[in-house]
């Protein structure tokens, strides 16, 4: 029954490295994100994409790219992966929804730990 | 600005006692809101939203524009409710996103 699926559960990489996070969806929504979650924090958005090849900035896209080359496919890569990008990154999806009815529907999230 | 408040960080009650997780939001339009929670190891996951009107879990949730709010309530706490609760607002131009709150941890003791 599992709808978002990110690629790994928990990786650790070394800084400098390039980071490819995977997010796939089967639900053919519309909407992809990608969160970062820190204690204290809450949800801080990285990146979205409302369609195919579209892509906005959240509120904390550096360091961080994305790419949306399909529908159900949503990749994001930390170009030089750094300390401070250890944290856990949750990937959701939604439909459009002219009522703004936005039940997002989110992976089980990566725990990435750069060292 | 556009912003969603939860002022407890962490909140803590007996099992059977009243619960009411805070969330209060700026916003000069009209808000459509959202509860969200995460039990532990598992995913982030839809509690209610304000547009349905439902209740969830026996949770409820009232939209006061007054003050402002958007309380999430039980009557009698459950064991099982013990997670961390997000709320979140969708705003007129949001571009599809939400705009969510820091989180609030609710521990329920035995």
């Amino acid at each position: 029954d599992v709808k978002v699926t990110q690629s790994s559960r928990y990786l650790v990489k070394r800084t400098g490295e390039k980071v490819f996070l995977e997010c796939v969806q089967d639900m053919d929504h519309e909407n992809m994100f990608w969160y970062r979650q820190d204690p204290g924090l809450g949800l801080r958005l990285i990146y979205f994409s409302y369609d195919v090849k579209m892509k906005e900035k959240g509120d904390i896209p550096e360091g961080y790219s994305v790419s949306r080359e399909k529908k159900e496919r949503f990749s994001l890569i930390l170009e030089s992966a750094s300390t401070n990008q250890t944290s856990m990154y949750l990937c959701a999806s939604s439909l459009f929804s002219p009522d703004r009815d936005y039940g997002y529907t989110f992976g089980s999230g990566t725990r990435l730990t750069v060292v | 600005a556009q912003r969603v408040t939860q002022p407890e960080k962490l909140l803590s009650v007996f099992k059977g006692a009243p619960v009411e997780l805070k969330c209060n939001y700026s916003y000069s339009g009209s808000p459509e809101l959202f509860w969200y929670v995460q039990y532990s190891r598992q995913r982030l996951q839809l509690l209610l939203r304000h547009i349905s009107r439902e209740s969830i879990k026996g949770f409820t949730a009232d939209l006061n524009k007054g003050e402002t709010s958007f309380h999430l309530k039980k009557p009698f706490a459950q064991e099982e409710d013990s997670a961390m609760y997000y709320c979140a607002l969708s705003p007129m131009d949001s571009n599809y996103q939400l705009i969510w709150g820091a989180g609030t941890k609710l521990i329920i003791k035995p």
